[in-house]
Parts: C-alpha cells; structure tokens; sequence
C-alpha cells in the first residue's frame, strides 16, 4: 500500500529535550516536506527536499533541522524544543513530474511543556 | 498580509446544498492551484488540481480559478455529510518544486 508514515503519532516532551520525527514513504518520491498545523494559521512549510541530501527552508524554519540520507526518509529534528513548538505536523511527499500530489502522513501531534 | 486567504468558517449547510469555497491570493506569479480535503485527525488528501485561470470539474466537485481576480472557489454540489472536512486551498508558483503555500482552512459541516 502506498503511502507516508510518521512516528510517533503523539509525543509529549520538556523544553529542551531534544527529539526526532521519523518520516517514510514508499512510494519513491522526489520530493518530501514537514508542514506544521496549528489553529488559526493553517498549514504551514517548515522545510521541504527535492532529492537526497538537497533540503531547502519552508515558510517556518526556525528550530528545526532535517536531513535526507536516503530517498524514502525525512527526519524532521528539534534540537532544544519550546512550547511554540506545540502543533500538529505533518509530513509530505510527491513526485518530481506530473501534478503536484502531495501524499500526506497521518500526523503527529507534539506537545512540549 | 497572508499571500492566501480562507473564511475558517464554520459553514453549516443542509444535505442537498452547494457549498461554495473561496480562497483569495496576493501573489501573481501563483500558477498552480490546490484543494485538500481533511478529515479531522487525518492528513490532508488532493481533490483538486488546477492550473492557469479557468473551471475543472471532477464529479460534484467544481474547482475555478480567475487569476485576473486572484480568487479561487471550490464548489460542491449535492453535498452529503461525508463532504463534512475541512477544505483547504494551496497553491504554487512554479509546477512540481514541493513548496506550497496553505490557506488556513474552512470547516464544513453537511447536516443530514
């Protein structure tokens, strides 16, 4: 089945604890993102990456980092997370060509006290 | 200034109605133009795809662009309570980069 996973669904941390989103998908795209959901802003890019070890600033970098050593993983990194950090995110994926399909992971709901 | 804008809502309608869904932009070099569809605790799922201005039309589902405007609306007809989503626009300005910019959604509710 074709699709993007995301661990963990739900994580709930201290400021400073550093921690990892893990993003996968099978489906061999090019290209994957992290979008971040809170309400009242919608959806918003944090950091997106057209092919491996090629990564570029979304729309809300600030305090996070990500890496693409392999096609068909997108970590996404808190190095010192905040409470600002608290949001629903997301992570992407789709093909270099055709429509711009982005196939969405289910979500993981992050709470930093 | 958002560069997209979306009514949150919450739009309430009866089973049966068109809804209608809007998005205005400020960026005139947005070409292509989105609508997901979320369902609550879900990751958002691709409805629509259009580029350039004009209608395309998928089932009951009506996606129009007038660029000259900078305004795009997703109509839906003969709404049914499994079309309760929140619908979000998004857009780009150049075809297959992966960066898009969002609207911030509109909650819709079909009542049976």
């Amino acid at each position: 089945e074709a699709q993007v996973t995301q661990n963990p669904r739900y994580l709930i941390t201290v400021t400073g604890k550093k921690l990892t989103v893990t993003c996968s998908q099978n489906m061999n795209h090019e290209y994957m993102s992290w979008y971040r959901q809170d309400p009242g802003l919608g959806l918003r890019q944090i950091y997106y990456s057209m092919n491996v070890e090629v990564t570029d600033k979304g729309d809300v970098p600030e305090g996070y980092k990500v890496s693409r050593k392999e096609k068909r993983n997108f970590p996404l990194i808190l190095e010192s997370p905040s409470p600002n950090q608290t949001s629903l995110y997301f992570c992407a994926s789709s093909l270099a060509s055709g429509e711009e399909t982005q196939y969405f992971g289910p979500g993981t709901r992050l709470l930093v006290l | 200034q958002k560069e997209v804008e979306q009514d949150p809502g919450p739009l309430s309608v009866p089973e049966g109605a068109i809804v209608s869904l809007n998005c205005t932009y400020s960026n005139s070099a947005f070409q292509y133009f989105m609508w997901y569809r979320q369902y609550s605790r879900k990751g958002p799922e691709l409805l629509m795809y259009t580029y350039s201005s004009g209608n395309k039309e998928d089932g009951r589902f009506t996606a129009q662009v007038d660029k000259s405007s900078k305004y795009i609306s997703l109509f839906i007809r003969d709404s049914q309570p499994s079309d309760s989503a929140t619908y979000l626009c998004a857009m780009s300005g150049r075809r297959n980069t992966g960066k898009l910019i969002f609207g911030q959604g509109t909650t819709l509710q079909v009542k049976p």
